[in-house]
């Protein structure tokens, strides 16, 4: 599976857009973006995945740019309770790989 | 309700002494997958099973053993010979979407 890189950390207003940047420049044609988030002591939740074409559901919206190689997750009213580790993660949907998480961007809204 | 259950929610070890967590699934998943959280870290995986009776390594399984005698069920053993198991542990199934599913975690504590 592809390497994906995020920023540790990211700050966000509450009521603002909190836009989280994930790079996957080595990503390949059949490979998937996913994004998922985890709030303290909780275990991770999916938000969210694409192929190639810009996703939205009732969480959040997923903007994949044209060569695949970096995506954005978009929450479009942030809130306090948006606060949580962000995972990007790219994976074929070939259920013989493991499913590898990195570090994640934990993202803290601000009253 | 579907879902993925993980108990004991809090354990507590002896130093020497083996302990199993347990991880249900009614979702008929065929993959799951065992986490591995320290404070501030992300995920680091375990183990995983893509069918009954199968599993592989994952980039830290020495310490541990697993079983998967069951579709529904994967019990994680850390045995005496993990040197350092006081984490948070976490168990995932997959659907066939890639859709992770997580428990809501087991914290173990070795005293």
């Amino acid at each position: 599976d592809a390497k994906t890189t995020q920023p540790p950390s990211m700050d966000c207003a509450e009521g603002r857009a909190a836009n989280l940047p994930c790079n996957h420049s080595t990503i390949s044609g059949n490979e998937y973006v996913y994004w998922y988030r985890q709030i303290h002591s909780q275990g991770p939740q999916y938000i969210i995945h694409g192929l190639k074409n810009n996703e939205t559901n009732e969480m959040a919206s997923l903007i994949i740019t044209e060569d695949r190689k970096s995506s954005t997750l978009i929450l479009p009213h942030a809130t306090l309770r948006d606060t949580a580790v962000y995972y990007c993660i790219v994976r074929t949907t070939n259920s013989g790989y493991a499913l590898n998480f990195g570090k994640g961007t934990s993202l803290l809204v601000t009253p | 309700d579907g879902g993925i259950t993980q108990s004991p929610k809090y354990l507590f070890r002896k130093e020497g002494q083996n302990v199993t967590l347990s991880c249900e699934q009614n979702l008929n998943h065929d993959a799951m997958y065992w986490y591995r959280q320290d404070p501030g870290q992300g995920l680091r995986l375990i183990y995983y099973s893509q069918i009954v009776n199968d599993f592989q390594k994952g980039d830290i399984a020495e310490g541990y053993s697993v079983s998967r005698e069951k579709k529904e069920s994967f019990p994680l053993t850390v045995t005496s010979a993990q040197k350092n198991p006081t984490a948070f542990y976490l168990c995932a199934s997959i659907d066939r979407q890639m859709k992770a599913f997580f428990g809501q975690g087991t914290r173990l504590t070795v005293v």
